[in-house]
């Protein structure tokens, strides 16, 4: 039983480059979040969705897109990566709004 | 806007010694309040609270919500180097699926 598996775990890119961060779930859970971690700054919310085809902004979407046609993937991608989006990534999944979540390895990024 | 607080941001005792962290928090429409505990990796879910004054206890972590002065307070006794991690407290919000998180405290056991 996997649970969440984020790949790559880690990545580095040029600066103006698209890349994409996975995360795939085999719970079906119904929610799933995309968080960056910054020293200082604890975890912050990018995006997350409620159900497949149903996606919402976080704290600090801008730079970011997120899809979700299936139920157990929700791809995060950068379009034109900046440095200021080097960051640890973390993917976490709810199985309800009363559960705790669950997050994957993280995927840590550098934009260089 | 939605916030998390957690103090102190850094705290480094021996072995043995008994911690207290804090987090505190102003939000829209409380449902719970969630610690974790953060290694090198993933963060692990420890507690979930949601009704104040009853403490969740696992081992030598207890922990403790006041829903009336708006915090909670994590508890380890008899600490050990294992104990070492940043600790995550996060709120969920009625009505969003979403968990605001607070800075995180790290945490350092010396032997």
């Amino acid at each position: 039983d996997a649970g969440i598996t984020q790949s790559p775990r880690y990545k580095i890119t040029e600066t103006g480059r698209q890349v994409t961060l996975m995360c795939h779930q085999t719970w079906s859970h119904s929610y799933m979040f995309w968080y960056r971690q910054d020293l200082g700054h604890g975890l912050r919310l990018i995006y997350y969705s409620a159900a497949a085809d149903i996606t919402d902004k976080g704290e600090v979407p801008d730079g970011y897109v997120v899809s979700r046609s299936k139920t157990e993937n929700f791809p995060l991608t950068l379009e034109s990566a900046t440095r200021s989006q080097t960051s640890v990534y973390f993917c976490a999944t709810r199985d309800t709004l009363n559960t705790e979540a669950f997050f994957g390895q993280g995927t840590r990024l550098t934009v260089v | 806007e939605d916030k998390v607080v957690q103090s102190p941001l850094s705290l480094v005792v021996h072995e043995g010694d008994t911690v207290t962290l804090n987090c505190s928090y102003e939000v829209t429409n409380f449902r719970s309040l969630l610690w974790y505990k953060q290694e090198k990796k993933a963060p692990t879910f420890l507690f979930m609270l949601t009704s104040s004054g009853i403490e969740k206890k696992s081992g030598r972590l207890s922990s403790i919500l006041d829903k009336k002065e708006l915090f909670s307070i994590l508890n380890i006794t008899a600490t050990q180097t294992g104990d070492s991690a940043i600790y995550l407290c996060a709120v969920s919000i009625q009505g969003a699926q979403k968990l605001v998180f607070g800075q995180g405290t790290r945490l350092t056991i010396n032997p």
